[in-house]
């Protein structure tokens, strides 16, 4: 079983629309939790960190469910500029450590 | 966050030869850190380097292929030694956020690096 598992998609959206993503990690002592997004040929950027009790940036809702291991991402209204790969990633062992999944791929159609 | 820059940005390199990837950061970071990417994969980690210390190496990862430097607070540079063309992959510097909470990291462009 993978440490941090995620639908590799693609997820095609229309423009507009709300996407969730959710992913699934084995670890039980992670303690911090992020989404970075990444376009193609690009590095990884930091999108969200998640917080225990959720959080929102504008569009963008994060949960953390702790009791089932898994960490949602929630995209309402989206754009066109949305459309990349979405990589959950939470600490391992150590807080430095990150463990990435694989990535969710969405593209937002017009 | 930090501005971290990479260099080279991308490289064609023969099969038995070595390339050393530099890595720079505009403020002073205690953790820094070494990704793969392969080709439509995620990110794996090679080491985590520390000034002043050796650098801590990930299960499948040995020192004598991926020599890696951290002479100070600012810079690092990671060597792929006798290269082959399994060794294609993105390679990324990250750094840890100092005044970060949550642990986040920052990432370098990455090196692009094909091999022959």
């Amino acid at each position: 079983r993978k440490e941090v598992e995620q639908d590799p998609g693609p997820f095609n959206v229309p423009e507009g629309a709300t996407v969730a993503f959710n992913c699934t990690y084995s670890n039980s002592a992670s303690q911090s939790f992020f989404w970075y997004r990444q376009d193609c040929r690009k590095e990884p950027k930091l999108l969200m960190s998640v917080y225990s009790s959720g959080n929102e940036d504008g569009r963008f809702t994060a949960q953390l469910n702790r009791a089932s291991q898994y960490i949602s991402l929630l995209i309402r209204d989206s754009k066109l500029s949305d459309s990349a790969t979405y990589l959950c990633v939470v600490t391992g062992d150590s807080n430095y450590q990150l463990i990435w999944g694989a990535g969710t791929k969405l593209i937002i159609k017009p | 966050s930090a501005v971290i820059s990479q260099k080279p940005s991308r490289d064609i390199c023969q099969r038995g030869t070595s390339l050393t990837i530099q890595c720079q950061v505009d403020s002073q970071v205690t953790m820094m850190f070494w990704y793969r990417q392969q080709p439509g994969q995620s990110l794996t980690l090679i080491a985590t380097a520390n000034q002043g210390s050796e650098a801590t190496y990930e299960s499948g990862f040995v020192i004598d292929k991926f020599p890696i430097s951290r002479p100070n607070l600012t810079f690092s540079t990671l060597t792929v030694s006798n290269m082959s063309p399994e060794d294609s992959s993105i390679y990324l510097c990250s750094v840890e956020d100092p005044g970060g909470v949550y642990n986040e990291q920052f990432f370098g462009p990455g090196t692009r690096l094909t091999v022959l």
